[in-house]
């Protein structure tokens, strides 16, 4: 049973629209990370968070949002959806000096 | 050079062959070390930690080597169902949270 949980975990919507991927996790961990990979390269970080209140980030430049007013939830918001922002999103959560707990991923597509 | 280095791959093995995966770190502060595994279309999950020891997990054997700061990765007696990418991860620093990931290694194991 997954304890991270990531909704949708397909989407397909028009460009221009406005979304938001879920991520939510039950093991208490304060950090979270969103992850993006396109089919057959390698996962990029776009933003983490390292407890209530704590966005930053990640090495890619991407232009969603985030925020972090629930430990459990951490939500990745895109205002204006792009072709070029297809690809899947992956959430992680992890405690300190241990490997992350992924969720499914969200696999968008944007026509 | 970058943080964590792979070589992609793939490696085509038959079945039953052993196969070996090395990862080199460019940090030598790195405190902890894993392999994931990541299936197709399919979010990565923890395979196992790499301990300075070394550890062992059935057929598989995770190996670190600080002095040439590198940690490998042997399968045994190699299994169909062993087919997918497996990525190095390496937590830099001490009370790091951040994983870096490799790029992957794949691996296809033949009938």
């Amino acid at each position: 049973e997954a304890d991270i949980y990531q909704t949708p975990r397909y989407l397909v919507i028009g460009t221009g629209k406005k979304i938001t991927l879920e991520c939510s996790q039950t093991m208490g961990h304060d950090k979270m990370y969103w992850y993006q990979q396109d089919p057959g390269m390698e996962l990029h970080l776009i933003h983490y968070s390292y407890g209530v209140n704590s966005t930053e980030k990640g090495d890619l430049s991407s232009e969603s949002t985030v925020s972090r007013i629930r430990t459990e939830h951490f939500p990745l918001t895109l205002e204006s959806a792009r072709p070029s922002h297809t690809s899947q999103y992956l959430c992680a959560s992890s405690v300190q000096n241990y490997g992350y707990t992924f969720g499914s991923g969200t696999r968008l597509t944007v026509v | 050079r970058k943080e964590v280095e792979q070589d992609p791959g793939p490696f085509n093995v038959p079945e039953g062959a052993t196969v070996a995966f090395n990862c080199t770190y460019s940090n030598s502060a790195s405190q902890s070390f894993f392999w994931y595994r990541q299936d197709c279309r399919k979010e990565p999950k923890l395979l196992m930690s790499v301990y300075s020891s070394g550890n062992e997990d059935g057929r598989f054997t995770a190996q670190l080597n600080r002095a040439s700061q590198y940690i490998s990765l042997l399968i045994r007696d190699s299994k169909l169902s062993d087919s997918a990418t497996y990525l190095c991860v390496v937590i830099s620093g001490a009370g790091s949270y951040q994983l870096t990931f490799g790029k992957g290694t794949k691996l296809s194991v033949i009938p």
